[in-house]
């Protein structure tokens, strides 16, 4: 079974810094690889796919990177702001399926 | 916006009554989910649907039934709530092209059975 796992699960950072979120996966035969936020009390909003042909994918601050072979992927945000304080999810797909990680909550201190 | 909508967002409930989430989407999307989420365990597949009449059973099924009987809405029953079915329910749609499959959620129904 697939098992997802993302450390830390908390994460605090000074505005303004550059930091990296790290989801690793056991199984390497993924169809995608998804991001999410997800603010308290809200669903999840998706910020970046990855599909298992490509190595990343850019959106305005954010990279995503995805290592198949080593079952890794990464999210890097850049300039962070309180605004990006939420939770992180990844998710990978296999077949018709999500296989979620727990989250890292990160906290942008102004 | 993937355009799901879910109902009730808030529920209260007594253990041993039965009770009906909704979700439904306006986009026609195939396939369909419902997810549990829980403090220490993260998002879990309770059920998902591929298409009309056609669902199959997640990571945490039991105690849960579902049905689709229109593309446009998926509903998951609890037959007999328990204090254990207090969570948050997530209903998401995934889209698809090959093995491109991206997922979205909906905004989530917190039920509480007491």
């Amino acid at each position: 079974k697939q098992e997802v796992t993302q450390i830390p699960a908390a994460l605090s950072v000074p505005e303004g810094e550059n930091l990296v979120l790290n989801c690793s996966f056991t199984d390497s035969a993924i169809y995608n690889l998804q991001w999410f936020r997800q603010d308290p009390g809200k669903g999840l909003t998706s910020l970046l796919l990855i599909q298992s042909s490509q190595r990343e994918q850019t959106s305005g601050r954010l990279n995503a990177s995805l290592d198949k072979s080593s079952g890794r992927s990464t999210l890097y945000i850049a300039a962070s702001q309180p605004g990006d304080s939420a939770t992180y999810l990844c998710a990978v797909t296999s077949g018709n399926q999500f296989y979620f990680g727990t989250g890292t909550s990160l906290t942008v201190i102004p | 916006d993937a355009g799901i909508t879910q109902s009730p967002r808030h529920k209260v409930t007594e253990t041993g009554t039965p009770v009906t989430l909704r979700c439904h989407q306006t986009e026609n999307h195939r396939y369909m989910y419902w997810y549990r989420q829980d403090p220490g365990h993260g998002l879990r597949l309770i059920h998902y649907s591929y298409g009309v009449k056609d669902t199959d059973k997640g990571e945490v099924s039991d105690g849960y039934s579902v049905s689709r009987s229109k593309t446009e809405d998926f509903l998951l029953t609890l037959e007999s709530a328990t204090s254990s079915q207090t969570s948050v329910y997530f209903c998401a749609i995934s889209r698809r092209e090959g093995t491109y499959n991206e997922q979205f959620f909906g905004p989530g129904t917190r039920l509480t059975v007491l």
